[in-house]
């Protein structure tokens, strides 16, 4: 069964600096999509970054990027220029390629950005 | 504009009552999913369709029920089996291509048990 991991459940930075996510997980699959959600205090669960397992390339959205690395079975969150709107609940999740379309969740990290 | 509907926003219980959590797509996807979310815990999934009129129980099914019989719609019934309704839920859909099935939700259902 796969397994994903956050093992930062807060987190605070600066405005304007950078600050990196952690996220491992656990799986015998070969292909699979792995994303990180961000979830304000509306509750609104936002997609921020996706990336496919088959890509070397890491993922970049603006002032988001990813470090995958496939083999260690790790994908980090880097925001840079963190603004105070970034402050919100950050989800790993997991989704294999094959069979059915479930995603596995990891329990989230709490970033507070501070003025 | 396309998204995903969830009513209503808050939803409140009397013990023994079933009650029904509504979430609507106009995305045209055709995989739903219902999720629990607890303070201090993830999302876990209690059921998901990926065509009408077919559904899988998730990791967390026992105590709800589930509908398919529209491809946007996708209720969830709370019962009175549920020993500890009170949560956050979140309704989600996605394609099944295989391509990039990102799965998009919506805003969120708040059901408390008095």
């Amino acid at each position: 069964a796969q397994t994903v991991t956050q093992s930062q459940p807060e987190m605070s930075v600066q405005e304007a600096e950078t600050v990196t996510l952690s996220c491992t997980y656990d799986t015998s699959e070969s292909n699979y999509y792995l994303f990180w959600y961000k979830q304000p205090p509306s509750r609104q669960m936002i997609l921020v970054i996706r990336q496919e397992a088959y890509k070397q390339q890491n993922a970049t959205e603006n002032r988001f990027s990813v470090n995958f690395q496939k083999a260690a079975k790790s994908f980090s969150l880097k925001i840079s220029d963190s603004q105070l709107g970034d402050t919100a609940m950050y989800f790993c999740a997991f989704m294999k390629t094959s069979g059915t379309y479930k995603y596995i969740f990891g329990t989230g990290t709490r970033l507070k950005v501070l003025a | 504009d396309g998204g995903i509907t969830q009513s209503p926003k808050y939803l409140f219980r009397k013990e023994g009552q079933n009650v029904t959590l509504s979430c609507e797509q106009n995305l045209n996807h055709d995989a739903m999913y219902w999720y629990r979310q607890d303070p201090g815990q993830g999302l876990r999934l209690i059921y998901y369709s990926q065509i009408v009129n077919d559904f899988q129980k998730g990791d967390i099914a026992e105590g709800y029920s589930v509908s398919r019989e529209k491809k946007e719609s996708f209720p969830l019934t709370v019962t009175s089996a549920q020993k500890n309704p009170t949560a956050f839920y979140l309704c989600a859909s996605s394609t099944t291509s295989g391509v990039t099935d990102t799965q998009y939700f919506g805003p969120g259902t708040r059901l408390t048990v008095l």
